[in-house]
């Protein structure tokens, strides 16, 4: 079946400008999380949604980050005015429900702030 | 604070060695430690461990964890080139509500 997707792959902005990165879980996968990578270091947790529950936002650099999950499925991961220490790969995963350790990862989306 | 090491942070071996990749952690509220293998972006699972001493075993790899000393290494016996990757720690708190990923050890295996 399919795996977890992110869109788009690769992103190029300037300072300043606000980005919108998607994620689409597995479907019937209720929990997810976005996780920021920078280069040569581990996975940064940002926020995890669990169904109809408040999302954990504690993970969050800043309030320039914000997420939205529509529906229980599709999740959006919004950064306005970005800085060029965003720049990281932003990966989304999704697992079973909120008692599940098996985390799928999408591919990613490599952010370039210059 | 909550946190996960990783040591080595990069390791060169040739094929055909056997390496031992360690993590400790200092995390509240411990459930499990995951291993994980990431060779472009995405990570795929490995292992999952809850229990002090019971090893997990997947081929030439086999982990192990320690809740007393707080640590877990993962083994992986006649390396291959394509065990060229890194290898990230995560551990897990009990509502699994996030993960605290390590910064990886990244490994390269020569022919």
């Amino acid at each position: 079946g399919a795996g977890v997707s992110q869109s788009p792959s690769n992103k190029v902005t300037e300072k300043g400008k606000d980005v919108e990165l998607r994620c689409d879980p597995i479907s019937g996968h209720t929990a997810l999380y976005w996780y920021r990578q920078s280069l040569g270091q581990g996975l940064e947790f940002l926020i995890y949604f669990q169904g109809n529950s408040a999302p954990d936002k504690s993970g969050l650099p800043s309030d320039r980050f914000s997420a939205e999950r529509t529906g229980g499925s599709v999740s959006t991961l919004t950064i306005q005015r970005t800085q060029q220490e965003d720049s990281a790969v932003y990966l989304c995963a999704s697992s079973l429900n909120g008692y599940s350790y098996e985390q799928y990862f999408g591919p990613g989306t490599r952010l370039t702030v210059t | 604070e909550d946190k996960v090491v990783q040591s080595p942070l990069s390791l060169v071996v040739h094929e055909g060695d056997t390496v031992t990749l360690n993590c400790s952690y200092e995390v509240t509220n411990f459930r499990s430690l995951l291993w994980y293998k990431q060779e472009k972006k995405a990570p795929t699972f490995l292992f999952m461990l809850t229990s002090s001493g019971i090893e997990k075993k997947s081929g030439r790899l086999s982990s192990i964890l320690d809740k007393k000393e707080l640590f877990s290494i993962l083994n992986i016996t006649a390396t291959q080139t394509g065990d060229s990757a890194v290898y990230l720690c995560a551990v897990a708190p009990y509502n699994f509500n996030k993960f605290y990923f390590g910064s990886g050890t990244k490994l390269n295996v020569k022919p």
